[in-house]
Formats: structure tokens, sequence, C-alpha cells
């Protein structure tokens, strides 16, 4: 089955510094690679996701690639705020709709 | 509009006594979850079901059981609790038809602990 791994799982940044999660994958059959923001005591949420099809996705100040030849992807997070301190899982499936493999977590401190 | 409930948030356990994980979702979705989080693992997936009638087994299925009831419920029990199934539970669903982003919507969560 898929197996994903995620670095770091701790990442401490100043605030607006940027910071970069990075994740690799086993399976090349994947083609859905989401990202889910975990607030403390709180349910993971999407915060953005990329398909195969894509190498580069923006949405405001975070931004994702994707490597399928190397079979890695990144969160980029830019100006980061305190209100990015969570943890953060990347994600891999087949399609968009079936099950997700999870990465390990990342945990983001924000320092004001 | 609910979203993904859970039910109980809280439950503490002793070791070999059994209970049951309730979820139910009220956005007509097909495909339904329950994943356990433990510290520095992520998310795990226990068991799936693609659709109404049909689960499955993910990575760590081992001492768990499932039944999808309807469309709407997807209820995880574990008959003999052990202290290694402490954890946070999240059910979650998606929509799972052509087209659609994706997305997992999470419940908010159950703490499990066993004693």
């Amino acid at each position: 089955g898929e197996n994903v791994e995620q670095h770091p799982s701790t990442l401490s940044v100043q605030e607006g510094d940027s910071a970069v999660i990075k994740c690799t994958y086993s399976d090349s059959a994947s083609n859905y690679f989401p990202w889910y923001k975990q607030e403390l005591g709180k349910r993971p949420q999407l915060i953005i996701d990329i398909r195969s099809n894509v190498g580069e996705k923006k949405d405001q100040r975070i931004a994702v690639t994707l490597n399928k030849t190397a079979k890695h992807f990144s969160l980029h997070i830019t100006e980061t705020q305190p209100e990015d301190s969570a943890v953060y899982f990347c994600a891999a499936s087949m399609t968009a709709g079936n099950k997700l493999t999870f990465g390990g977590g990342t945990r983001v401190l924000v320092k004001p | 509009n609910a979203g993904v409930t859970q039910t109980p948030k809280f439950q503490v356990l002793k070791t070999g006594q059994s209970m049951t994980l309730q979820c139910a979702q009220d956005m007509n979705h097909n495909s339904m979850y329950w994943y356990r989080q433990d510290p520095g693992m992520g998310l795990r997936l226990i068991y799936y079901s693609a659709s109404e009638g049909t689960t499955d087994k993910g990575e760590v299925p081992n001492g768990y059981n499932v039944s999808r009831l309807n469309k709407r419920e997807f209820s995880l029990r574990l008959e003999s609790a052990a202290p290694s199934q402490t954890s946070v539970y999240f059910c979650a669903s998606n929509p799972s038809r052509s087209g659609d982003t994706g997305e997992l919507f999470f419940g908010e969560g159950s703490r499990l602990t066993v004693l």
C-alpha cells in the first residue's frame, strides 16, 4: 500500500518568514495530494490540494509543488502569521474521493 | 447543517471492556472513514466504507469492527479494548462522486482512554 513520509516533524519560524514542509510517497499510481491543517484540539481541515496533472498551485500565502518523477510534494507558507501555528498533514491517494494515506504531521510554531 | 457528528467525545474504558463509537453525516456523502490519531503517527486509517453496504480494512484494522448501518451512519466497535487503543478517533466522509473535490470532512473527534 501507499506510504507517505513527512519532514520535518516540528518547525519553528519567526513571524513573517517562510515555512516549507516536504513529503514523499511510495505509490506511483497516486494522483491526488491534499494538505490538511489541524489547530490545537480541533479537527483537520483541507487547506489546499494538487492533482498530478499540475506541477504547482497557489492560494494566497500557501502554495504546493509536486514532482511526480521524484514522488515528492511540498507545502510552502509565505509571510507566516501566528494563526499559521498548527499541525499540518500531507496525504496521498489514487484519485480524489479515494481513501487517503496521511503523513506523520508537522507541528509548525510561528513566533511573534 | 451539522456535517459529521461523532459520539461520544470522551470515553474511559477498562481493559477488556467493549464500546461503540457512533458517526453520522448529513451531507449525503457516499464514503465514510474511521481514522485514529496518535502523537507523531499522523492519521492512520482503520476501516472505510466506499458506499452503503460495503466496508474495507485500512492500515490498522486489528481489534476493531465496523458497521455501515445506512448511508448516513458508520460505527466503530472495540470488542475487547486494550491500552494500545488509547487514541483520538476521527470519523470522516467525502462525496466520492465524479467531479467532486476529494475533500474529507472530519468529525470533532472522540478521545478514548483505555486503562
